[in-house]
């Protein structure tokens, strides 16, 4: 159980293109869900933290228009990069927590996204 | 502040020797603690929790993590190490009000 979906695993855009990256909790309901960045032999940098059907909380430095978070269910959260560039490239994770995650901080992850932007 | 530690960036060990790899948290209350790996290209994936009770908790592949308060450590310990060990292990502390947070990291290599 507790299983996590994050797609694409990869991909590959030209600069100035919008960019959608979907995670899913396929047997949970995620009560919140979070995004990170991580860079090459680096820990992971929290993004935002998103909630059903409201905004999303966003890190300090992390710019919302260029990182746009939508939570509209409760198995679904999408991270857009929106006109991205080069400096944009990374690896994007995100996890989910469910009911009991939100008392200890127990957080389910997908398997990541590498975007590459030309 | 809360905060996690993991002193050793990299470590390497022999494949079949035994493995220690250090966390210590700050932290004001009980801690939730975690430790999750990450192999390349991949995301995190549970190796074992501690919420309460037995100090000792056994996880996934063969790890096996001990809290300490006395120590507010909380280190992942594994007999036997195997090559596909090698990967990215990550502590980390729920730190209540949906904030999880993370050590570092410590990048374990094997050899022959």
């Amino acid at each position: 159980g507790a299983v996590v979906s994050q797609h694409p695993s990869w991909v590959i855009c030209k600069s100035g293109t919008s960019v959608k990256i979907e995670c899913r909790s396929l047997d949970f309901q995620a009560t919140t869900m979070f995004w990170y960045r991580q860079f090459p032999k680096q820990s992971l940098m929290l993004m935002a933290t998103s909630n059903e059907g409201s905004k999303a909380t966003y890190e300090q430095g992390v710019e919302k228009d260029k990182f746009l978070i939508n939570h509209a269910s409760l198995t679904l959260s999408t991270l857009t990069v929106t006109s991205a560039h080069p400096e944009d490239s990374s690896f994007y994770i995100c996890s989910a927590q469910n009911q009991q995650g939100a008392n200890t901080g127990e957080l389910f992850f997908g398997e990541g996204s590498r975007l590459t932007v030309l | 502040a809360q905060s996690v530690t993991q002193p050793d960036i990299h470590i390497t060990v022999s494949e079949g020797a035994s493995l220690e790899l250090r966390c210590n948290y700050s932290y004001g209350a009980t801690p939730y603690l975690f430790w999750y790996v990450q192999s390349p290209g991949q995301g995190l994936q549970l190796l074992l929790k501690y919420f309460s009770g037995d100090t000792l908790v056994q996880g996934i592949k063969g790890f096996e993590a001990e809290f300490k308060r006395s120590q507010s450590s909380f280190n992942l310990r594994k007999p036997s190490v195997h090559w596909s060990d090698a990967a990215e292990y990550f502590c980390a502390v729920g730190a209540g009000g949906f904030k999880t947070i993370f050590g570092a990291g410590t990048r374990l290599f094997v050899k022959a």
